[in-house]
């Protein structure tokens, strides 16, 4: 049982670059999250797609951008990634928006040089 | 504002001895509180919901309560593998962009334990 998939583990860009991480999750949840975590400060909630089809900001959406492609694949673009960019980034999975069980993936270390 | 204040930053324990972590909250609104364990170079995992003050669940040697203000997740006579980092959050009545509220974090406890 796969659960929640993430792609890359690692990436390292350049400030300007752009990149695609990759989400897929095998449980046939309904709503999928992006959070991202740095040190000494809590996970904070980029986007989230309650239901396939729709996609909303979370707390720090500036500089991502959302597709849900399908009902298990959610993917999160930096168009243009700037250093403070530099971050883990978890995506994770519920059954349904209110769920307070989140199943979360390994995560993407990224470092924006 | 809403926020979440997890104590100590850091617990250094021997194997056997029992201690407990904190996180204290200011919500709006408490729709429930959450403890997930994080170990190193992984995603977070789930352990508890608490939804009302008084309300109690345990799971092998952790025990999670809840107060008005505050949640303490207990370790009793704690093993080397309950070494990870221990996070708290909240969700509270409020949205972004019209949907139900969202998860705060805290930042965690990382909790050591030593043989």
């Amino acid at each position: 049982n796969a659960g929640v998939t993430q792609t890359p583990k690692f990436q390292v860009l350049k400030t300007g670059q752009s990149m695609t991480l990759q989400c897929a999750q095998d449980m046939n949840h309904n709503s999928m999250y992006w959070y991202r975590q740095d040190p000494g400060m809590g996970l904070r909630l980029i986007y989230y797609s309650a239901s396939e089809g729709t996609t909303d900001k979370g707390e720090v959406p500036n500089g991502y951008n959302v597709s849900r492609l399908n009902k298990r694949e959610f993917s999160l673009r930096l168009e243009s990634a700037a250093p403070s960019q530099t971050s883990v980034y978890f995506c994770a999975s519920s059954d349904r928006a209110a769920n307070e069980k989140l199943f979360f993936g390994s995560g993407t270390q990224l470092s924006v040089l | 504002e809403d926020q979440v204040t997890q104590s100590p930053e850091a617990l250094r324990l021997q194997e056997g001895e029992s201690s407990s972590l904190n996180c204290s909250y200011t919500v709006s609104g408490l729709r429930g509180l959450f403890w997930y364990r994080q170990d190193p170079g992984k995603g977070p995992e789930f352990l508890f919901t608490l939804y009302s003050a008084g309300e109690e669940k345990e799971k092998e040697r952790l025990k999670a309560t809840l107060t008005k203000k505050e949640s303490f997740l207990h370790i009793t006579a704690p093993k080397p593998e309950d070494s990870a980092t221990y996070l708290c959050a909240v969700r509270a009545f409020m949205n972004y962009g019209g949907s139900q509220g969202n998860l705060i974090f805290g930042k965690g406890t990382k909790l050591s334990v030593k043989p």
